[in-house]
C-alpha cells in the first residue's frame, strides 16, 4: 500500500529538549516537503527536498532542520524546542512539487511545555 | 511565499450547494488545487485545474478559475454531511506549494 508514515503521531515535551520527528514514504518519490498546520493560517511549509542531499528552505525554516540521506526518509529535528513550535506536523510526498499524486502522512501533534 | 487567501468559515444545509472561494497570487502557477481535510486526518488531494482552463467538473465537484481576478472557486453540488471538513485551495509558486487558510464547511441536516 503506498503510504507515508510518521512517528510519533503524538508527542508532548519540554522547551529545549531536542527531538526528531521521523517521515517514510513507499513511493521512490523525489519531493519530499514538512509543513505545520496552525489554525486559520492553514498549512505552511517548513522544509522540502528536491531529492537526496538536496534540501531548501521553506516558508518558515527557523527552529528546524532536515535531512535528506536516503530517498525514503525525511526526518524533522527540533534542536531546541520552544512553545511556538507547538503545532501539527505533516509530511508530505511526490514525484514532483505540488504533483497530482502529492500524498500526505497522518500527522504529528507536538506539544511543547 | 506567496499569499493565498480563504474564508474561514462556511456553513450550509444538507442538499444545497456549497461554493467555497480562494484567491492566489502567483500568475504562473501552473496547477490550482484543493484539498480536503476530515477530522483528525491528513489532506486528501480532492480536484485540481490545470491553469489554462476555466472551468471542470468532477461529479459533484465544479472548479471554477478565473484567471484575470486570480479567483479560484469550489463548488460542491448536493451537498452532504460527509463534506463536512476543511478545504483548501493551494498554488505551486517555483518549487513550493503554497496553501490558504483553509475554509472550515459545516453541513447542517
Amino acid at each position: 500500500e503506498a503510504q507515508v508514515t510518521q512517528n510519533p503521531r503524538y508527542l508532548i515535551t519540554v522547551t529545549g529538549k531536542k527531538l526528531t520527528v521521523t517521515c517514510s514514504q513507499n513511493m521512490n518519490h523525489e519531493y519530499m516537503s514538512w509543513y505545520r498546520q496552525d489554525p486559520g493560517l492553514g498549512l505552511r511549509q517548513i522544509y522540502y527536498s528536491m531529492n537526496v542531499e538536496v534540501t531548501d528552505k521553506g516558508d518558515v525554516p527557523e527552529g528546524y532542520k532536515v535531512s535528506r540521506k536516503e530517498k525514503r526518509n525525511f526526518p524533522l529535528i527540533l534542536e531546541s524546542p520552544s512553545p511556538n513550535q507547538t503545532s501539527l506536523y505533516f509530511c508530505a510526498s511526490s514525484f514532483r512539487p505540488g504533483g497530482l499524486t502529492q500524498y500526505f502522512g497522518p500527522g504529528t501533534r507536538l506539544t511543547v511545555l | 511565499g506567496e499569499d493565498v487567501e480563504q474564508s474561514l468559515f462556511l456553513s450550509v444545509r444538507e442538499g444545497d450547494s456549497s461554493v467555497i472561494n480562494c484567491t492566489y497570487t502567483d500568475s504562473s502557477s501552473t496547477y490550482l488545487y484543493w484539498y480536503k481535510q476530515e477530522p483528525g486526518a491528513g489532506l486528501q488531494l480532492l480536484t485540481y485545474i490545470f491553469s489554462n482552463m476555466d472551468m471542470k467538473q468532477d461529479q459533484r465537484l465544479t472548479v471554477l478559475l478565473n484567471k484575470k481576478d486570480k479567483h479560484l472557486s469550489l463548488r460542491i453540488a448536493d451537498t452532504q454531511t460527509g463534506d463536512s471538513a476543511i478545504y483548501f485551495c493551494a498554488e505551486i509558486a517555483g518549487n513550493m506549494l503554497t496553501f490558504g487558510g483553509g475554509t472550515r464547511l459545516m453541513v447542517k441536516p
